[in-house]
């Protein structure tokens, strides 16, 4: 298994809402990551794990919230958010943090807040 | 803070030319380079990486090259293809993973 795997692969949500993002692989990476992409702009880089602890976290608002259970999972909590929060939201994997092997990418969860 | 950018920031060639896309870093403490290729509302696939000991990797029609003493990369593809339109990015590792703006490639039949 070479995937990184991101459901759901689309979400509506309301501003009072709270839903998850979930993000799996198999690969046995030990470094996840959560990026934020709007709409022609680059991904920008909002946390990393890794060994299943927090790493960085990119000045993230707290209605956003990491969650790492075990190796091969990584999820993102979302509370109260805004509609400037919505954005397409990418989940990355890797070997280790600053290591040697590539990224590998999921193929994102395009989040609409209304 | 590293920055990256990404020349040209849009193209449009005919089917059939060989193309150059580049990528310049700030801080040339560059760990591991990766080019991604992402089409509209969809994910990042991953093209090539150049590990920090090496200088180059090729796949097929594309060919990426890396001088950390510069802090540049290039993309070569021949023989473009329609196929080949979207976006291209470039990431560096150093400190954190940094991602050019990319590059928006078309290429018309």
């Amino acid at each position: 298994d070479t995937e990184v795997t991101q459901t759901p692969k689309h979400l509506v949500m309301g501003m009072t809402n709270k839903k998850s993002l979930k993000c799996e692989q198999h690969m046995g990476h030990r470094a996840m990551y959560w990026y934020k992409q709007k709409a022609k702009k680059p991904p920008e880089l909002m946390f990393v794990y890794s060994y299943e602890k927090l790493s960085i976290n990119e000045s993230v608002p707290s209605r956003f919230s990491p969650e790492c259970p075990n190796s091969s999972l990584l999820n993102l909590h979302l509370h109260a958010l805004q509609p400037e929060d919505s954005a397409l939201y990418l989940c990355a994997s890797s070997q280790v943090l600053r290591g040697n092997g590539g990224y590998t990418f999921g193929s994102g969860t395009r989040l609409t807040v209304v | 803070k590293q920055e990256v950018t990404q020349i040209p920031a849009a193209l449009s060639v005919p089917e059939g030319e060989n193309l150059v896309l580049n990528c310049s870093f700030t801080d040339s403490a560059i760990y591991n380079l990766q080019w991604f290729r992402q089409d509209p509302g969809k994910g990042l696939t991953s093209l090539l990486l150049i590990q920090s000991s090496q200088r180059e990797q090729t796949s097929g029609r594309l060919n990426a090259s890396l001088d950390k003493s510069s802090g540049r990369s290039t993309l070569y593809i021949a023989a473009s293809q329609p196929g080949d339109s979207a976006t291209y990015l470039c990431g560096n590792y150093g400190q954190n993973f940094v991602f050019g703006p990319g590059t928006r490639l078309s290429v018309l039949p």
